[in-house]
């Protein structure tokens, strides 16, 4: 277990919806990053955030946004979904801003019909 | 952009048998990046290597870093069933941040 939770393991929905991905980072971890894996893409960064602000940018859609509340979890939100967006979307969390070892949260499987 | 590319893309051994799987980055390595995935889990950290020359172990997987070569071996010693799953590389910038990942070895062990 790598104190890294993640909500809710499973979620399936219709293309055009929207849905919010909830990660809670490690006791004590100030940086949240999320990655999006998918069998033709691999594994993705997609967006990091340290102590509430945003400190980098991947390959993250403008359809894609996300946040990180003062208590430190954060949310991403996807909407006007496509059948492309099935993955599996992780979050990870840091102690400090660059250099540390990420650890990863159990992910969130997403399933567009 | 870097890229690593992930050699082989899957492996099949003999439990008792010793492998290696390597990582090979186009760009400069600054953070190397060891860990183990079951397939639709999460990623299980392994080792991190920074310095050219490193060399770390646990249990019986052992990691080194070419700096020169920008490469990466992982080695397991006398594989067993449990040490099947997806192995990935992951390699930092210059300003740690993101990662960026190799495809992915793919290990069964046959018992």
């Amino acid at each position: 277990d790598s104190g890294v939770t993640q909500t809710p393991k499973h979620l399936i929905t219709a293309t055009g919806q929207r849905v919010t991905l909830r990660c809670s980072p490690r006791s004590g971890d100030l940086s949240v990053y999320w990655y999006q894996q998918s069998l033709d893409q691999g594994l993705q960064f997609l967006i990091q955030y340290y102590n509430g602000e945003e400190r980098a940018k991947g390959n993250i859609l403008e359809r894609f946004s996300a946040q990180q509340f003062p208590d430190l979890h954060s949310e991403l939100n996807l909407s006007s979904l496509e059948l492309g967006d099935s993955a599996l979307y992780f979050c990870a969390s840091s102690a400090r801003l660059n250099t540390d070892t990420q650890y990863f949260g159990p992910g969130t499987r997403l399933t567009v019909l | 952009s870097q890229e690593l590319e992930q050699s082989p893309q899957s492996l099949i051994v003999q439990e008792g048998k010793n492998l290696t799987i390597n990582c090979t980055s186009s760009k400069t390595l600054y953070g190397l990046y060891w860990y183990k995935q079951k397939y639709g889990e999460g990623l299980i950290f392994l080792m991190m290597l920074q310095k050219g020359g490193e060399e770390k172990s646990h249990e019986k997987i052992t990691a080194k870093l070419d700096e020169k070569k920008q490469q990466s071996s992982l080695h397991i010693t006398a594989s067993q069933p449990s040490h099947a799953g997806i192995y990935l590389c992951g390699a930092s910038g210059e300003y740690g941040n993101k990662l960026v990942f190799g495809a992915g070895t793919i290990l069964r062990v046959k018992s």
